[in-house]
């Protein structure tokens, strides 16, 4: 299965944009690049997907590189709220069907100062 | 909307003793799964289910059974439990075609003595 490698740890602050950074060179053409992202003491929250576009919905921005090796979750404008695990999954293109499962690494601790 | 709901959301159990950590969701979904977080770990898929009937194992599935007799609900069961089980449960769930975000419970905090 393809990989992702995140940094562990970013810090940003309030009202300011963060870039989440995931790197996944062994992807396949078929693979959906998904984030989620885990508030304290919650369960994973879906963030966005994507899979050659750049997207946007009203929660953050996906930036997916050319060559599809890398990708960029974008928040706009952080909240305190903000503050969670992000995770960077690939979902793999299980033939007709979408229920490949979710392999979580250790994800990138955002930390958002006031 | 309920979405996903587990219960119960914290338990603790004696070596050996047998429970079962329910989940239920109210939104059609056909996928079912459950996970387990250990300690600043992300999360690992226990077992799944794509509908009534049909169960498959994920990555960690010894110690652990599970079945699927309505499209609402899917428990899980320790049958005697061991220290090494204490941990985090997560149950998710999601409609099968496309690309479907899983909608997660709240988690299960499970303390094995």
């Amino acid at each position: 299965d393809a990989k992702t490698t995140q940094p562990n740890s970013m810090e940003s602050n309030e009202e300011e944009p963060v870039h989440l950074p995931c790197n996944h060179s062994t992807i396949s053409g078929t693979d959906y690049i998904h984030w989620y992202r885990q508030l304290p003491s919650q369960g994973p929250e879906y963030v966005i997907h994507g899979l050659t576009s750049n997207v946007n919905n009203r929660m953050a921005s996906l930036a997916i590189a050319e060559d599809r090796k890398s990708s960029t979750l974008i928040l706009h404008r952080a909240t305190l709220r903000d503050a969670a695990v992000y995770y960077c999954i690939l979902r793999v293109n299980a033939g007709g069907t979408s229920y490949g499962k979710l392999t979580f690494g250790q994800g990138t601790i955002l930390t958002v100062h006031p | 909307n309920a979405g996903v709901t587990q219960t119960p959301k914290f338990q603790v159990l004696k070596t050996g003793q047998s429970m079962t950590l329910q989940c239920a969701q109210d939104m059609n979904h056909e996928y079912m799964s459950w996970y387990r977080q250990d300690p600043g770990m992300g999360l690992r898929l226990i077992h799944y289910s794509v509908g009534a009937g049909i169960t498959d194992q994920g990555e960690v599935p010894n110690g652990y059974n599970v079945s699927r007799s309505t499209t609402e609900d899917f428990p899980l069961r320790l049958l005697s439990a061991a220290p090494s089980q204490t941990s985090v449960y997560f149950c998710a769930s999601s409609r099968i075609q496309g690309f479907q975000p899983q909608h997660f419970g709240d988690g299960t905090r499970l303390s094995i003595l």
